[in-house]
């Protein structure tokens, strides 16, 4: 079955580089795409990037400058970076899958809450 | 970026009608998409492009509209419908999400 699960830290220091994983399991990453969305909480969530079936990326304009999207389809990982965090960077971090023939997430990882605090 | 407006909250009884609207800012075609989140879990996807039923979701559960004004109706509520329903849009870069409309039972 489809399943997606991230990992990486809960406490990251501001100013400081939070990097996640994205683990996939039941399709492959050549076939869909995955993207990072992040959601504060009790707020509506945000879509934040994509790393697209054929190895293409795109980003939320508002977080290009910060972000970067990368994998390896060897260990059908996903990653996440993103540097000079800040608070309002705290929120639950979710990686979905999507599609060129599905441009909406059928599937979400569990989230993994991050807190950036000193 | 395409702003989405949901109302903030509902309280209904378990039986009734309930629908949740979502307003954009510009148009999105049928590309409106809705998900159901309940506390500590990640979001679910109920309804795709405006009005098509996700895999192994309840009947009770449909989506209409295009354009501007989406509504997700729920019919009857039950109980464990207690949730945070969350639109998003994928007609317009970047894709969007509402704030959410908290549903309550009575």
């Amino acid at each position: 079955q489809v399943q997606l699960k991230e990992s990486g830290p809960g406490l990251v220091q501001p100013s400081e580089t939070l990097s996640l994983t994205c683990t996939v399991s039941g399709f492959s990453l050549t076939s869909y795409s995955v993207s990072w969305v992040r959601q504060p909480s009790g707020k509506g969530p945000e879509w934040m990037g994509r790393m697209w079936y054929d190895g293409d990326t795109a980003y939320n304009s508002a977080l290009k400058s910060r972000l970067s999207i990368s994998r390896d389809t060897s260990k059908n990982q996903v990653f996440l970076k993103m540097n000079s965090l800040q608070t309002d960077d705290t929120g639950t971090y979710y990686c979905t899958r999507d599609s060129y023939y599905k441009d909406y997430f059928d599937y979400w990882g569990q989230g993994v809450m991050v807190t950036v605090s000193s | 970026d395409t702003v989405l407006t949901q109302s903030p909250a509902l309280a209904v009884s378990p039986g009734e009608r309930v629908t949740i609207s979502c307003r954009a800012s510009e148009s999105v075609s049928t590309r409106m998409h809705w998900y159901q989140q309940k506390p500590g879990q990640q979001p679910k996807l109920l309804i795709y492009g405006a009005s098509n039923l996700e895999s192994g979701v309840p009947a009770r559960f449909s989506g209409s509209g295009s354009g501007t004004d989406f509504t997700l109706t729920i019919d009857p509520v039950e109980a464990n419908d207690t949730a945070t329903y969350f639109c998003q849009q994928s007609w317009n870069d970047p894709w969007t999400f509402g704030g959410g409309t908290k549903l309550e039972l009575k």
